[in-house]
């Protein structure tokens, strides 16, 4: 069974500070994907992120970086100096080699908060 | 040039009415997808579908079916509503990879629901 981890529900941060959301996941598959969504507060999903179980590298974009360790299962979100635009829920979610079609497994968000 | 569309974007309606919301993807994608957003905002997944399968989770109530009239169109049926069935449904479309890789998908803006 796969299952996604966000064990922060709500995150609160004075605009410029960095943050950072982490994500845990469980899966037996050896190939596996992993996705960062953004959902601001006018409702729509926005993609972030795809990693995948053999890229291992680090990522940057702009003041968001990911962080995949295999080892302890983990896929961390940081956003650096933090902008009120940030505010939004965060989703982690998995989708196993095998299960394109079963769909995205989702954790439950993280609501970050970014005070001006 | 919206890449998935829903419609409507609220729907309220009486217990006991069917409905139904339409999805519609431009981007050539040959998978779709249907999930239900609870007021948690948790996200799961209903159901899949491409030309090949239906893939429908097993926890979803036999009142919903969809209807893929195309490749581009995956719309959500709904009989006899209930109060539980208040949510905001989203939909999604991907394309399968190379070497059945798995891409990103991509999310209509949602269609809440409101069961009175």
């Amino acid at each position: 069974a796969q299952k996604v981890t966000q064990a922060q529900t709500e995150i609160s941060v004075v605009e410029k500070e960095d943050v950072t959301l982490d994500c845990v996941y469980e899966t037996r598959d050896t190939t596996y994907y992993l996705f960062w969504y953004k959902q601001p507060p006018s409702g729509e999903l926005v993609f972030l992120i795809r990693r995948n179980s053999f890229d291992e590298q680090n990522e940057i974009s702009g003041r968001y970086s990911w962080n995949f360790q295999k080892s302890t299962s983990s896929f961390n979100f940081t956003i650096t100096a933090s902008q009120v635009v940030d505010s939004a829920v965060y989703f982690c979610a998995l989708l196993y080699s095998g299960g394109g079609a079963d769909g995205l497994t989702f954790g439950k968000g993280t609501h970050l908060i970014i005070q001006p | 040039d919206t890449a998935v569309s829903q419609t409507p974007k609220y729907l309220v309606t009486q217990m006991g009415n069917d409905k139904s919301i339409k999805c519609e993807q431009n981007l050539g994608h040959d998978t779709m997808y249907w999930y239900k957003q609870d007021s948690k905002k948790f996200l799961k997944i209903m159901f899949s579908y491409n030309n090949k399968e239906l893939i429908i989770n097993e926890t979803v109530p036999n009142r919903f079916s969809p209807k893929s009239p195309d490749k581009a169109h995956l719309n959500l049926h709904i009989n006899s509503l209930e109060l539980g069935d208040s949510a905001v449904y989203f939909c999604a479309s991907s394309q399968e990879g190379v070497d059945y890789t798995y891409n990103e998908q991509f999310f209509g803006p949602g269609t809440r629901l409101t069961v009175l």
